[in-house]
This record gives C-alpha cells, sequence and structure tokens, in this order.
C-alpha cells in the first residue's frame, strides 16, 4: 500500500545544529508540504512543492528550508535550530485528480530544540 | 491559520450525545472545505469534506453543513463514541489557490463512556 513515512519520528537537537527531518511518500503525488503544530496555532505551512525542483514559502518559513530532487522526498532543513522550532513537524502530500484535494499526512517528528 | 477561526478549542460530550464543532472563513471566494481528524500520535487524517455547491453533506454518523452567506461551515457528530475522542481541524483554502489550505486551530474532542 502507498504510504508517507517520516523519520526521525523523535529529535533532540541544541541550538545552532542544522537539523534534516526527511520525509517519503510512495504515492507518487506531485505536490508535497510541510506543516508545523503547535498548541494554539494548528497546523501551519512551511514550506511546499508542486514537483521536481519547485519549492515554495509558505506562512512560517523563516529558518527553514526544502529541496526537490525527486517525486517522493521533500526533507526540511532547520539551518540553524531556535529553541521557537521545538515543535512537531508534518509532511503531507496531495494529487489533484478528479477534484480531490485531500492531503495526506505522515506520523509527525517531534523536534526539541535545547 | 489566520484566515479560518475554529471553535470551541475543547469539547467533551457523554457517549451517545451529539458533538458540534464551527468554523469561519474570510475569503468568499472559497469552494471547499475538509475536515481532519488527528488521533493522538498520529497524523491527521481527512474525515469529510463538502464543496460550495451544496450546503450539507453526511457520511454516517458525521455530517458538515456550509453557510456561504455567512462564511462558516460546522462538523457534526452524532451517537458519539469513545473512539471519536480525537482532535479535530477544519481547514479553507488559501487565497487563489486549489490545493493549499489554512487550518483552524483545532478542538479536542473527549468523548466520556
Amino acid at each position: 500500500d502507498a504510504e508517507i513515512t517520516q523519520s526521525p519520528r523523535h529529535k533532540i537537537t541544541e541550538t545552532g545544529r542544522q537539523v534534516t527531518l526527511a520525509c517519503h511518500q510512495t504515492w507518487n503525488h506531485n505536490n508535497m508540504f510541510w506543516y508545523r503544530q503547535d498548541l494554539g496555532h494548528g497546523l501551519r505551512l512551511i514550506h511546499y512543492s508542486y514537483g521536481v525542483q519547485d519549492t515554495n514559502k509558505g506562512e512560517v518559513s523563516d529558518g527553514y528550508s526544502v529541496s526537490r530532487s525527486n517525486t517522493e522526498d521533500l526533507p526540511l532543513t532547520l539551518e540553524s535550530a531556535a529553541s521557537s522550532q521545538t515543535s512537531v513537524y508534518f509532511c503531507a502530500s496531495s494529487e489533484n485528480s478528479g477534484g480531490s484535494y485531500e492531503q495526506y499526512f505522515g506520523p509527525g517528528t517531534r523536534l526539541t530544540v535545547t | 491559520g489566520e484566515n479560518v477561526e475554529q471553535h470551541p478549542s475543547t469539547l467533551s460530550v457523554q457517549e451517545g450525545d451529539s458533538a458540534v464543532i464551527k468554523c469561519t472563513y474570510s475569503d468568499s471566494a472559497s469552494n471547499y472545505f475538509p475536515w481532519y481528524k488527528q488521533e493522538l500520535g498520529k497524523g491527521p487524517q481527512l474525515i469529510i469534506d463538502i464543496r460550495s455547491n451544496v450546503g450539507e453533506k453526511k457520511d454516517q454518523r458525521i455530517a458538515v453543513t456550509l453557510n456561504k452567506t455567512a462564511k462558516h461551515f460546522s462538523l457534526h457528530i452524532t451517537e458519539t463514541q469513545p473512539e471519536d475522542s480525537a482532535v479535530y481541524f477544519c481547514a479553507a483554502p488559501t487565497p487563489n489557490t486549489g490545493n493549499q489550505f489554512y487550518f483552524g486551530t483545532g478542538t479536542s474532542l473527549t468523548v466520556i463512556p
């Protein structure tokens, strides 16, 4: 069965370190998204991609970057981790076929920056 | 997101009772409104959605209603069961896009056995 996975599931890092969170989907979807989830804020969009070599900034992109070298993967990099980036991160993918806009979410990565 | 407001933030109901969660949006051009359910330790999952050409959609015990004039939509869960306990998110499209969404801040629903 097709799926979307994230790794690691939990990560503790120190302020100032570079961190990369992996996202891999086997749906063959063109659209991929990264969100962060914080209490009181719901899900906020960090970056998104509509296809290979396409990346775009979302609502809260400062301090984050993504790259899309193939259809399956959209890694999220925190260039210099800050305590404000402690959060739960979700990757999602979608394909706008047949009028469906459903996003399929991964299980999340809990990141703690100390 | 700033364009979607969701209420209440927490909701407790007795098993068998109904639960209602409400959302308002600001972009009058929005035409698709999904609801996601997030169980503990998992990612959100779509449970129902509605398009602007209908006012109500039902799927077994869940239903969504849409009032385009007032720019609000609601999730209704009837005959609640303990497995309905989760966080529910509404969403509305960001302006001029078809596949990006502003999400509400979530409602934590607890169904008391």
